[in-house]
């Protein structure tokens, strides 16, 4: 079964510093990996999506992502965090359902960030 | 331009009632997913919908939700007899592809979600 994980249940950053969130899956065929961004009372945000080409993306909000088929991995990374970023980010991978050609999404837990002053 | 919608907001419920959550996607789009976000958890799969027809009903937790989209745009999620391990948000969301081979890739767009509070 297609899994995501997300190891970092909480991250503390001080504004300006460099953030990176962890995030592996488990899938058999080639996946599609998406980050969400989810601020209080919000609902979830695209930051940015890979599903084939450069395996560098590149996102909104000055994220970038880079998937690594070796690791399963696709880690998300911002080089200087503002107090805005402070959020819940999703992990999530596309999992191909069996009766339809949907594209229902599997999250992972989340990662919560906080920004210090 | 008009995102996903969802009424109400925040919904609280006695045990054992009946409540009914309502969104409206993106106008023209074809799937419309639901997915329930337990506190502190990730969101997890209820239904998918392509224009009115429910394709995967695999995540719906059990016999006491029902969800329709009879018009192939507004969709309403009905979970009757309401348990206290139902409390959580509803989110709904909404591409405009049918997800078919380089669909998978399209973009969800998600509603702000309805608490629902079970008590």
């Amino acid at each position: 079964a297609q899994s995501v994980t997300q190891p970092d249940i909480h991250i503390t950053v001080s504004e300006g510093a460099s953030l990176e969130l962890r995030c592996n899956y488990s899938y058999g065929a080639t996946p599609y990996l998406f980050w969400y961004v989810q601020s209080p009372g919000q609902g979830l945000q695209l930051l940015l999506k890979y599903f084939s080409g450069d395996t560098l993306v590149q996102g909104i909000k000055g994220f970038e992502a880079e998937f690594k088929r070796s690791q399963s991995s696709f880690n998300l990374r911002k080089p200087s965090v503002h107090w805005s970023d402070a959020a819940e980010y999703f992990c999530a991978v596309v999992t191909r359902m069996i009766k339809a050609a949907g594209n229902k999404l599997t999250f992972g837990g989340g990662t919560r960030v906080l920004v210090k002053p | 331009g008009a995102g996903v919608s969802q009424s109400p907001r925040y919904k609280v419920a006695k045990r054992g009632q009946d409540v009914a959550l309502r969104c409206d996607p993106i106008s023209g789009h074809v799937s419309l997913f639901w997915y329930q976000q337990a506190l502190g958890q990730g969101p997890e799969f209820l239904t998918y919908f392509q224009n009115e027809a429910q394709l995967d009903k695999s995540g719906l937790p059990s016999d006491r939700f029902f969800a329709e989209r009879p018009e192939g745009s507004v969709s309403t999620l009905k979970i009757q007899r309401t348990q206290q391990e139902d409390s959580a948000v509803y989110l709904c969301a909404s591409s405009l592809a049918s997800g078919a081979g380089s669909g998978r890739g399209d973009t969800q767009y998600f509603g702000p979600g309805t608490r629902l509070t079970v008590l």
